[in-house]
């Protein structure tokens, strides 16, 4: 069965730079979800879109961004990039009150 | 205090062993809950999905819901090496999109 896909799996910044991630969504999932995973930490809701819609919104800092395209796919911008911004970002889409299924995630480190 | 209380361990348990982890939560708005298993490197992998309380069982899992004390559990039977992983606890309220984490359970099954 397909799954959740995000890319790319691993990315390396500096700090003050900008990065992009991109998700996508299992097909027919009308939502997508992002999580910033800390190291030892348990996942951290950040920003959700319903049908390409924000639907909810987390703890996100003010220097990232979401959107969900025509597609459904979902695109994460970080800019201005901190050290404490290096984290596993994942994904995760779902259907109405079904479960939400997680992608492997990008793990993200800033030098 | 978070919502969701998990303890870490690490669980170390033999080959064979009936496994039980638990988690506590505050919120009396919950009413899906959720256990997720994380391989390193990986994202979590659903493994169970209930509604409000009761018991649900797949295979070797078992998951118990008591909304009275506020304490959701997974029992993992005749564990394998394989079991080894991460397992974390989840839940939302009713209409809420994102999902609360436990800490994670950090458990290792021996041969």
């Amino acid at each position: 069965a397909a799954g959740v896909i995000q890319s790319p799996r691993h990315l390396i910044k500096e700090k003050r730079e900008t990065a992009t991630l991109k998700c996508y969504p299992i097909p027919r999932h009308d939502t997508v979800y992002w999580y910033q995973q800390g190291p030892g930490q348990d996942p951290q809701f950040l920003i959700s879109f319903y049908e390409k819609m924000q639907s909810d919104k987390g703890s996100i800092p003010d220097r990232f961004s979401a959107q969900q395209f025509s597609d459904y796919h979902s695109e994460l911008n970080m800019s201005s990039l901190e050290l404490g911004d290096s984290a596993l970002y994942f994904c995760a889409s779902g259907l109405g009150d079904q479960p939400q299924h997680f992608g492997d995630g990008t793990r993200l480190s800033i030098l | 205090q978070k919502e969701v209380e998990q303890d870490p361990g690490p669980l170390s348990v033999p080959e064979g062993a009936i496994v039980s982890l638990n988690c506590t939560y505050s919120n009396s708005a919950f009413q899906y809950f959720m256990w997720y298993r994380q391989y390193s490197r990986k994202g979590p992998e659903l493994l169970m999905y209930t509604y409000s309380s009761g018991n649900k069982e797949d295979g070797r899992f078992t998951a118990q819901v008591d909304k009275s004390s506020k304490y959701i559990s997974l029992f993992i039977r005749d564990s394998q090496p394989s079991d080894s992983a991460t397992y974390l606890c989840a839940t939302r309220g009713e209409g809420a999109q994102k999902l609360v984490f436990g800490q994670g359970t950090r458990l290792t099954i021996n041969p």
